[in-house]
Order: C-alpha cells, then structure tokens, then sequence
C-alpha cells in the first residue's frame, strides 16, 4: 500500500463547477500538506499547504485537512479552463522518518472545459 | 527571479553511457533533492541534501549519484544508464526542513536506449 493514495482521475468538468480532489494517507507522522499544480511539459508549482488540521483558503482554491481520518481536500471554486493541470497531494512530517523529503500522491489530471 | 535551473531539458542517451544532469538554484536554500516522475507512480525521491557535503539516499537512489559541493548546485549522475531509468527527473528546492515551499525545476526527460 502506498503512503499517499490520490484518484489519478482524469476528471473533467464544466467551466465554472466546483471540483473536489482528495488524497488519503497512511503515515500519522505527516504534519504538512501540500497541492501543486503541474502543467503540461512544467515542473509542479506550489499553490499552497497547510499545517495540521483545518482549512486554509486562497482565492478561489481551499485546502481541508482531517487528520482524524487521514484525509485531505483541495477545492476549486468557478474553476476555469486555466485550472486544467495534474495535480498533486504531498506531505512532510518535518524531521521525522522521512526528513528531508516530500511523499507525493500519484497526481489527478483535471481538465476544465468551456 | 527566484528559479531553480535544470539542464538539459531534453536528452537521449545509449545504455552506459555515462551522464550528468545539472541543477542550480538562486535562492540561497539549504534543502535540494532530486525526483523522477513515472506515469502511475507519482513523484518518488531519488537523492536529497541538507546542505553542503551532505546528502541522503531517497526511496529510489539505485543507480543514482549525487553531490554538493557548493550550496547552489546539485548534479545528478547516472554512472552506466540503463533502460529503466528512462524518466521524467526533477530537482527541488527548498529554504528548510519542512518542505512547505519547495520549487521545482522545468525537468529533465530522459531516453535510455
């Protein structure tokens, strides 16, 4: 099993739907959560992460974590054809057994359509 | 402009054939590491440093050779290429050891035929 599991998709959807992507994790040591946003032929790029539990909101982008049940969320809202990417879950437990690096879900491929 | 630097962007390469990917950053981080991306497997971890003269193995570092002898730049070596290794490779950075703002190169695809 791996440590992050995350719906590859693809996903498609309307301009203007909300979209949900979700990561599920096994490693209760991870304190920070991140979303990338990669697109095509580029390197991920951060959109933003959040430490512990709760939410975190920027712009039309919101990020949930429920450590509880090792779940975390990212929603876009009025998504735009400009949103179409893979995107990416990753998570640290800073300092723990997996100092210095960053578990990466397998990245969800979201295409926004007009 | 704050970027991390990665060249080549593209090559093809012949098993054996021993080759070096450079990578640089501008940003004065401590942290820089090196990832390959495979379709189903995500980003997975070959090598990472937390500074000058120190490195660490990541989940994948077979194969794989690194160095830091100055804290801007992290070279990935492959010493005898094989088909397998065959990726799509990135290099990180990032200011700490948390990890919370890592910045990616543009990548590197690599052809080990």
């Amino acid at each position: 099993q791996k440590e992050v599991e995350q719906d590859p998709g693809p996903l498609s959807v309307p301009e203007g739907a909300i979209v949900s992507l979700n990561c599920t994790y096994s490693n209760s040591a991870f304190q920070y959560f991140m979303w990338y946003r990669q697109y095509s032929r580029k390197g991920p790029e951060l959109l933003m992460y959040t430490y512990s539990s709760g939410n975190k909101e920027d712009g039309r982008f919101t990020a949930q974590v429920d450590k509880s049940s090792k779940y975390i969320s990212l929603f876009i809202r009025d998504s735009q054809p400009s949103d179409s990417a893979t995107y990416l879950c990753a998570m640290s437990d800073a300092g723990g057994t997996s100092y210095g690096k960053l578990t990466f879900g397998q990245g969800t491929i979201l295409t926004v359509h007009p | 402009e704050a970027q991390v630097t990665q060249n080549p962007r593209y090559l093809i390469t012949v098993t054996g054939k021993k080759l070096t990917v450079t990578c640089s950053q501008n940003m004065n981080h401590e942290y820089m590491s090196w990832y390959r991306q495979d379709p189903g497997l995500g980003l997975r971890q070959i090598y990472y440093s937390m500074n000058v003269e120190v490195t660490d193995k990541g989940d994948v570092p077979e194969g794989y050779k690194v160095s830091r002898k100055e804290k801007r730049n992290f070279p990935l070596i492959l010493e005898s290429p094989s088909p397998n290794q065959t990726s799509l490779y990135f290099c990180a950075s990032s200011l700490d050891r948390l990890l919370t703002e890592a910045f990616f190169g543009q990548g590197t695809r690599l052809t080990v035929v």
